[in-house]
């Protein structure tokens, strides 16, 4: 098994559509959890991170994290065109720098 | 706003050569990483760097690898001997040490092609 697994997509949605992304991991000593953006031959951007367990939102998009299920999502609403682009998961646990991030998943939001 | 920069954008290089990959970390700063990304792959982890020391590394970061900060600003990484799967984008990244001490900055990434 994967240490983080995200579906890769690509999905498309019609812009407003409310997004949903995922992704699973299998260590349970991860705390840290965060989001990233990657638009094509760019750098990843932070969007969202959250500590340990619950949601936090901010703006149009919603991360939570369910470590129970060791699963964590981040929720877009009204959804944009310039939203298109990979979305990364990335978690860490207490003690190292080492971030796991998934494999991300291509996100197209069409006008 | 301040804002990570790598030079160059692409390299390309021949097998066995050495490369140096610079990046200027956003200035009050304090923790400087390294990672990489095989097209069609997922972010790799290689180093993190503090307080002019290397603080964690993965497998990847073997003995061809090296980073330094030769200077206030400039923080590299070297390739010693390419070899073809070296080829990547490579990003560096940095976090300053503050409350959020969790957001790390990433630069937009030199792709490295060796041939």
């Amino acid at each position: 098994q994967k240490e983080v697994e995200q579906d890769p997509g690509p999905l498309s949605v019609p812009e407003g559509a409310i997004v949903s992304l995922n992704c699973t991991y299998s260590n349970s000593a991860f705390q840290y959890f965060m989001w990233y953006r990657q638009y094509s031959r760019k750098g990843p951007e932070l969007l969202m991170y959250t500590y340990s367990s619950g949601n936090k939102e901010d703006g149009r998009f919603t991360a939570q994290v369910d470590k129970s299920s060791k699963y964590i999502s981040l929720f877009i609403r009204d959804s944009q065109p310039s939203d298109s682009a990979t979305y990364l998961c990335a978690m860490r646990n207490n003690y190292g720098q080492n971030f796991v991030f998934g494999p991300g998943t291509r996100l197209s939001v069409l006008p | 706003e301040p804002e990570v920069t790598q030079t160059p954008s692409h390299q390309v290089t021949q097998m066995g050569q050495e490369v140096i990959l610079r990046c200027v970390p956003i200035s009050n700063h304090l923790y400087f990483y390294w990672y990489r990304q095989i097209l069609g792959q997922k972010v790799e982890f290689l180093v993190s760097f503090y307080n002019n020391e290397i603080s964690e590394k993965s497998e990847i970061f073997d003995d061809q690898f090296s980073v330094e900060r030769p200077d206030g600003s400039n923080f590299t990484l070297k390739i010693r001997s390419t070899k073809l799967e070296d080829s990547a984008m490579y990003f560096c990244a940095s976090k300053g040490g503050g409350t959020n001490t969790d957001t790390q900055y990433f630069g937009p990434g030199t792709r490295l092609t060796v041939l």
